[in-house]
């Protein structure tokens, strides 16, 4: 039972305009969020958190939405870049524990 | 530079011939997690060490075992490798999530191909 769902395995997007990658998650008891960045041929890199008392965390061109609501997060990207091309993982993690919990990743295509 | 290094970055095995994946850190971090990723799917977690503790996930098959003898080092056995064994293996850091370090650092991982 997937507790992380990211539905859309892949996604295109032009050079220059806005990557909007989803996440779900069904436990409510997350309290901690964050994406990573994977390359080919290397590991996952982390690249933005958001804390669930938070419903925006910007990092430069990378903003992460929360709606808790919905148990539903976002990650944007503005704007995009060729080299942002890679897989993003969504991960979750509750109460400070050890352990953080993995969807399965966007592959995200920029386009020229 | 700080960083995760797993070796080898590939490993080629036969079926039933145990192999050993290796993993180490220059991050003084506390905790280290073994992670297998199958295409497609989420890293799934294997087990992991909070210092010398021990954590294993309850689905994980007894065939993966694990050693970390001291803070940089930790090792994955697999003791009879099958088919369904391969995949790519991950090695990750965090600092005492107790203490708000939630992030995970990743090694390149090592690709297990099983003949």
């Amino acid at each position: 039972d997937q507790q992380v769902k990211q539905n859309s395995p892949s996604l295109s997007v032009q050079e220059g305009r806005i990557s909007i990658l989803n996440c779900d998650y069904t436990n409510s008891m997350f309290d901690y969020f964050l994406w990573y960045k994977k390359y080919p041929a290397e590991g996952p890199t982390f690249l933005i958190s958001i804390s669930s008392i938070k419903d925006k965390n910007e990092d430069g061109r990378f903003t992460v939405f929360l709606n808790k609501s919905a148990k539903h997060l976002s990650l944007h990207i503005v704007p995009s870049q060729p080299g942002d091309s890679a897989v993003y993982f969504c991960a979750a993690n509750m109460n400070r524990d050890d352990k953080i919990i993995f969807g399965k990743g966007t592959r995200l295509h920029i386009l020229p | 530079d700080a960083m995760v290094i797993q070796n080898p970055r590939y490993q080629v095995t036969q079926f039933g011939k145990p192999v050993t994946l290796s993993c180490s850190q220059t991050l003084n971090h506390n905790v280290m997690y073994w992670y297998q990723q199958k295409s497609s799917q989420a890293p799934k977690l294997l087990f992991h060490y909070y210092d010398k503790d021990f954590n294993n996930e309850a689905d994980t098959p007894d065939n993966f075992q694990s050693r970390r003898p001291n803070t940089s080092f930790c090792f994955l056995d697999i003791r009879s490798p099958g088919l369904g064994d391969a995949a790519m293996y991950l090695c990750a850091t965090s600092r005492d999530p107790t203490k708000g370090g939630w992030e995970q650092f990743f090694g390149p991982g090592t690709r297990l191909t099983v003949l």
